[in-house]
C-alpha cells in the first residue's frame, strides 16, 4: 500500500504560469512534509517543507498549501521558469521519531519556454 | 552548503560477490540513511543509524546488507552476497536532527 500518493506522474507548464503538484497521505502520525526536487542524474534536494502547526508556507516562487483534516499537501510552483524541470519527491516523515522518510512516485514537470 | 560526499559513483560487479558503499557525511550530522532508488522510481528507505545503531530498518533491507561507521569515519552499506535485484542507484543522507536531509549524489551500482 503505497503510504504517500503523487499526482500527476508528468506535468507541463509555459512558462510564467503556476504549476501545482499533489500529495495525500495515510498516516495521521506524520508530522514532518518536505518536498524535494531532482534534476537527471543527480541527487535530490530539499526544496521547502512545512508541519501540521501551519497549514502554508511560502519560500519564494514556491508554496506548500497543506491540508491536514483531508490529510493531502500540495507545492505551488508561481511565475514557472525551463529551470524548474525536473522531478519532484513529497515525502513524510514516519511516526516515532526516527527521520524515515516515505517518498511519493515523483511528479516530473517540465516548463515550456 | 556542506555536502555529502559518495564514493564511488559507479560500481559494477558479479553477482555474488561483495560490495561496500561508502558514504563521507556532513560533518557535524548525527543521523545517516541509506535509500534505495531504481531507474524513474521514487526512492525508497532502508535503514537509519544513530549514535551507533540501527535505529530502523525497512523489509529491503535483507539479510545480505549491513552498515556500519567504524569509529566516526565513512559509513558504509555492504552487500554480501549482491543479487541481480540490488542493482540501483544508492543515496546516502545524514542530518542533524532528523529532519532536514542532505542527501549524496548516489553510486550507481549494477550487478551481473
Amino acid at each position: 500500500q503505497q503510504q504517500v500518493r503523487q499526482s500527476p506522474q508528468s506535468l507541463t507548464v509555459w512558462e510564467g504560469e503556476t504549476a501545482i503538484l499533489n500529495c495525500s497521505y495515510e498516516d495521521s502520525t506524520f508530522d514532518y512534509f518536505p518536498w524535494y526536487h531532482q534534476f537527471p542524474g543527480e541527487s535530490p534536494a530539499l526544496l521547502i517543507a512545512i508541519r501540521p502547526v501551519s497549514n502554508k508556507k511560502e519560500d519564494g516562487r514556491f508554496t506548500i498549501f497543506f491540508n491536514k483534516r483531508e490529510k493531502k499537501f500540495s507545492l505551488h510552483i508561481a511565475d514557472s521558469q525551463p529551470g524548474d524541470s525536473a522531478t519532484y519527491f513529497c515525502a513524510a516523515s514516519g511516526p516515532g521519531n526516527t527521520g524515515k522518510l516515505i517518498f511519493g512516485l515523483g511528479t516530473t514537470l517540465q516548463v515550456q519556454p | 552548503g556542506p555536502k555529502v560526499l559518495q564514493i564511488p559513483s559507479h560500481q559494477i560487479i558479479d553477482m555474488g560477490q561483495m560490495v561496500t558503499l561508502n558514504c563521507d557525511p556532513v560533518s557535524n550530522h548525527l543521523y545517516f540513511y541509506w535509500y534505495k532508488q531504481i531507474l524513474g522510481q521514487q526512492m525508497e528507505f532502508l535503514v537509519n543509524f544513530y549514535n551507533g545503531k540501527v535505529m530502523e530498518k525497512s523489509k529491503l533491507f535483507k539479510d545480505q546488507f549491513s552498515v556500519e561507521r567504524p569509529d566516526g569515519s565513512y559509513f558504509t552499506l555492504k552487500i554480501q552476497p549482491t543479487a541481480l535485484e540490488d542493482s540501483a542507484v544508492y543515496f546516502c543522507a545524514s542530518s542533524f536532527s532528523n529532519s532536514d536531509y542532505t542527501f549524496g549524489s548516489g553510486t550507481r551500482l549494477l550487478v551481473i
